[in-house]
């Protein structure tokens, strides 16, 4: 079935820091990516997303780019802050019919000034 | 505008208990309705969905189970608690084909 990875369980930066976390998926046809955001103590918020390849989704800083031939879809953001702390959730859906949403485990990121 | 909630934020219930979990989303109608689970150390699993009133579609088998009484309204239940059903209980809707899911901000359930 279709699936997201995401390998880094957490990562830690200093603050000013180039951040990047990767995301591969595996789906039978074309999905739509997901970035998703959980702030400590709050539901997840969605970051960017991209529909199609070759997309650049982008938001605050954040750019992720939709990359068929590799299938992936890593986040990025030149310069990191301490408000970037938080849990990240790479996510897939497929564009057909009713809207599933197939989530990567998470990556918590850790911003230290 | 939209919004979602969902309550109560915390809840720490015996084993074998039963429980209840609200979602109600106000400013629009028709919305699909999700419940996700988020345990510990995992990323999200999708438990429940619906696309209409008294119309529920499982993910997971397990011990919970979930209604839509009203439109806007989406009830997560269970009779008898398990240790296994501790986690973040996260509600969500999305409008028709939209593919953009909103989330409530969850609750946290403890069983003991």
């Amino acid at each position: 079935g279709d699936s997201v990875t995401q390998m880094e369980g957490s990562v830690t930066l200093s603050e000013e820091a180039f951040l990047t976390i990767n995301c591969t998926y595996t789906a039978t046809g074309y999905p739509s990516l997901f970035w998703y955001v959980q702030y400590p103590g709050e539901g997840l918020q969605l970051l960017l997303k991209a529909t199609k390849a070759d997309d650049k989704g982008s938001n605050k800083g954040f750019e992720a780019t939709y990359r068929k031939e590799t299938t992936s879809f890593h986040l990025e953001k030149g310069s990191v802050q301490v408000s970037d702390s938080a849990v990240y959730f790479c996510a897939l859906s497929m564009n057909t019919g009713f809207q599933k949403l197939v989530f990567g485990t998470g990556t918590r990121l850790l911003v230290s000034p | 505008s939209q919004t979602i909630h969902q309550w109560p934020a915390t809840l720490v219930q015996p084993v074998g208990s039963p429980l209840s979990l609200e979602c109600t989303v106000e400013g629009t109608s028709n919305p699909n309705l999700y419940w996700y689970r988020q345990a510990a150390g995992r990323g999200l699993q999708l438990l429940f969905y619906s696309v209409g009133i008294g119309q529920i579609s499982s993910e997971v088998p397990q011990n919970l189970s979930a209604s839509r009484p009203q439109d806007r309204q989406f009830i997560l239940s269970s009779k008898k608690l398990l240790l296994s059903d501790s986690g973040f209980y996260l509600c969500a809707w999305t409008r028709g084909a939209e593919n953009i899911q909103y989330f409530g901000a969850g609750t946290r359930l403890s069983v003991l």
